[in-house]
Order: C-alpha cells, then sequence, then structure tokens
C-alpha cells in the first residue's frame, strides 16, 4: 500500500536559517504530494501541492520539488521565521480512477518544526 | 477559516450520545471526517462524495455519519469510549474524492470520561 515517511519528528533552528523537512513516499501509482501544516490547537491547511507537470510549487516562500526517481517531496524554505513553528505533514493522494484508493489521503506521521530567536 | 462551520467545538461525555455537525460553505463535492488523537496524524474514518458514501474505513460501529445535502455532514456517536477522546475534523474538497486538496473545519474536541 500507499505509506510516507518523513525522517525527522522534530527539527529545531534558529531564526534566518535555511528550512529542509524531508518527505519520501511509496505508491503504486504515481501519486499527488502535498504539505500541510498545522498550528498549535489549529485544523490541518494546506500549504503545498506537487504539479504534475514537473512545475515547483511555492506558498509563504516555502517551495517544494517532486523527484520521482528518489520519491521524495521535501520542503524547503531558504529563511526561516518565528511563525513558520507548527507540525507539518507530508500527505500522498492516489490519482483519479484508482479504485480501492479513491479519496485515500495517505498522511506521513509529521515533523515538528520550531524556530527560535 | 469560518468557511466550514463545527459544532460543537468542545464536548466532554460519559458514556453519552452525541452528535456532531458540519456545514461548509465552500460548493464543494466532497466531504470527509477524519479522526485525529494525540500526537497523530488525522486518520480518515469517512467520505462521502456528492451526498454517497464512499469510504468507511474501519471505524467503530458506535460511529455513524449522515449527509443530509450535499454541504451537511454529521457524524452520530452512542456509548462512547475512552479511545474515542480525540479532535474531529470535518473536511471538504471541491472536485471531488480524488484531489487531495482538503479544506478542515476548526474541529470538535472530544473528551470521554
Amino acid at each position: 500500500g500507499d505509506s510516507v515517511t518523513q525522517t525527522e519528528g522534530l527539527v529545531t533552528l534558529t531564526e534566518g536559517l535555511p528550512v529542509m523537512l524531508n518527505c519520501t513516499y511509496q505508491s503504486t501509482y504515481s501519486p499527488f504530494l502535498f504539505w500541510y501544516v498545522q498550528h498549535l490547537n489549529e485544523a490541518p491547511k494546506l500549504l503545498l501541492k506537487s504539479f504534475t507537470d514537473n512545475k515547483r510549487p511555492e506558498h509563504q516562500g516555502f517551495h517544494a520539488t517532486l523527484h520521482k526517481s528518489s520519491s521524495s517531496f521535501h520542503l524547503q524554505k531558504s529563511s526561516a521565521q518565528l511563525s513558520d513553528s507548527a507540525l507539518y505533514y507530508c500527505a500522498l493522494s492516489p490519482p483519479a480512477n484508482t479504485g480501492a484508493n479513491t479519496g485515500k489521503l495517505t498522511f506521513g506521521h509529521g515533523t515538528i518544526l520550531r524556530v527560535h530567536p | 477559516n469560518t468557511k466550514i462551520t463545527q459544532s460543537p467545538r468542545y464536548l466532554i461525555l460519559g458514556r453519552a450520545n452525541k452528535s456532531l455537525e458540519c456545514e461548509q460553505h465552500l460548493g464543494h463535492n466532497a466531504m470527509y471526517w477524519y479522526k485525529q488523537s494525540a500526537e497523530k496524524p488525522p486518520e480518515l474514518m469517512f467520505l462521502y462524495n456528492l451526498k454517497q458514501l464512499i469510504r468507511n474505513e474501519t471505524v467503530p460501529s458506535r460511529f455513524i455519519p449522515e449527509c443530509p445535502d450535499s454541504s451537511k455532514l454529521l457524524l452520530h456517536i452512542s456509548a462512547v469510549d475512552p479511545e474515542d477522546s480525540a479532535v474531529y475534523f470535518c473536511a471538504s474538497s471541491l472536485q471531488g474524492a480524488n484531489t487531495g486538496q482538503l479544506y478542515f473545519g476548526e474541529g470538535s474536541k472530544l473528551t470521554v470520561l
């Protein structure tokens, strides 16, 4: 079945330094990949989605590139801000018409990002 | 996000029955119930697309979903168990069930005594 691996449970860094959160996946299909962000006591919100044409999605200074050869979709930002502190989930969705996997969004375990001054 | 509203936001129960309500004002076709236990990712419980139940994950039978119209979703819970303590998120997506682009409501936090 589909799976998403986020190797770091917690990433702590200083404001202004670059951010990279790892995400690798396994899927029978050629899936869509997503990053969701969840601030404390809030709902998850969509941050980024992979494109089928290999464009690099960007939002709020974050970007991620889907590398099918390495099955990865790492999240990056050039300069961390205090407000980036949150829980980040990488998630995978199968393409349309995949039968039993319809509507199944598979989440990784999440990475907590803590940015300090 | 006031475009998906959930009620109640907080509830504390013994072994009682309760219903959670969700309404989305986004015109989306698909609606979901997710359960998020402490320190875990959201887990899909149920998925409706155009009012039809199309995913029913392995969920205890005390959870019964209802979709009275395409913008509303209910979750009826009977005789709750302590393992049911979690935040229950309603979510929706525009183009049916396979986009992965979910909009989540604020959640209903259930605490079972």
